[in-house]
């Protein structure tokens, strides 16, 4: 298909794994976001990439969250030593236009991953 | 930072006009958007309004006043499918680029 794809779509883990979320993003796509949705809320913000470049990781919530677009296309988002209060619906979105051009530029969401550490 | 304002709920009847209301603070304002979310399913775009005034897109219309810090989603003709959340987003420009803020989103549930 031609949407964003994320995998897995769930992941069930214990209390201080690792896990790492993935995100495909529409070809050709520039930009790319991670949110985080709980259950009731809108997305909230997490980081963006431009290419392969971090623009914004400021809605990471701490050390433990890290994000990567090492070739501009597909992004990795780890979690290090999971806590239970980490569990929630992570989104990815893309857009085709930078992040720096305005413009109607919407996102396309991605399915989500819905975490659950127990 | 942002603040983004929209009920929580609303009901509306099928066939009838519904207005969904939003209300921002924000620094560096770089346009608003309406996403529509079903239950379970991810967030897809609706409108953008980054000028004062309407925009019309089939049964749905979007309104912005940035004097005011307030926009709304104006649905027509309602229909069952229509029964979703409905996010308010606000785009913010930095010098690191731009950044979307979400609302809570208001649920919408259409009545026979």
């Amino acid at each position: 298909g031609a949407g964003v794809s994320q995998s897995p779509r769930y992941k069930v883990t214990k209390r201080g794994q690792d896990v790492a979320l993935r995100c495909d993003p529409i070809s050709g796509h520039v930009s790319l976001y991670w949110y985080r949705q709980a259950l009731g809320q809108g997305p909230e913000f997490l980081t963006y990439f431009n290419y392969e470049a971090q623009q914004d990781k400021s809605g990471l919530p701490n050390d433990r969250f890290s994000a990567e677009r090492p070739e501009g296309s597909i992004s990795t988002l780890t979690i290090q030593r999971t806590e239970q209060r980490d569990s929630a619906m992570y989104r990815c979105a893309s857009s085709s236009r930078g992040g720096t051009s305005g413009g109607v530029n919407e996102q396309f969401f991605g399915p989500g991953t819905r975490l659950t550490v127990l | 930072g942002q603040n983004i304002d929209q009920p929580t709920e609303m009901t509306a009847t099928e066939g009838a006009i519904v207005q969904i209301n939003c209300t921002y603070q924000t620094s560096g304002f770089n346009g608003l958007f309406w996403y529509q979310q079903h239950a379970g399913e991810a967030p897809t775009f609706l409108s953008y309004n980054v000028l004062d005034g309407l925009e019309e897109k089939g049964r749905f219309s979007s309104f912005l006043s940035r004097s005011k810090g307030y926009s709304y989603l104006l649905l027509k003709e309602l229909q069952m499918k229509d029964s979703a959340s409905y996010l308010c987003a606000v785009r913010e420009v930095w010098t690191g680029g731009f950044k979307t803020i979400f609302g809570a989103g208001t649920r919408l549930f259409v009545k026979a």
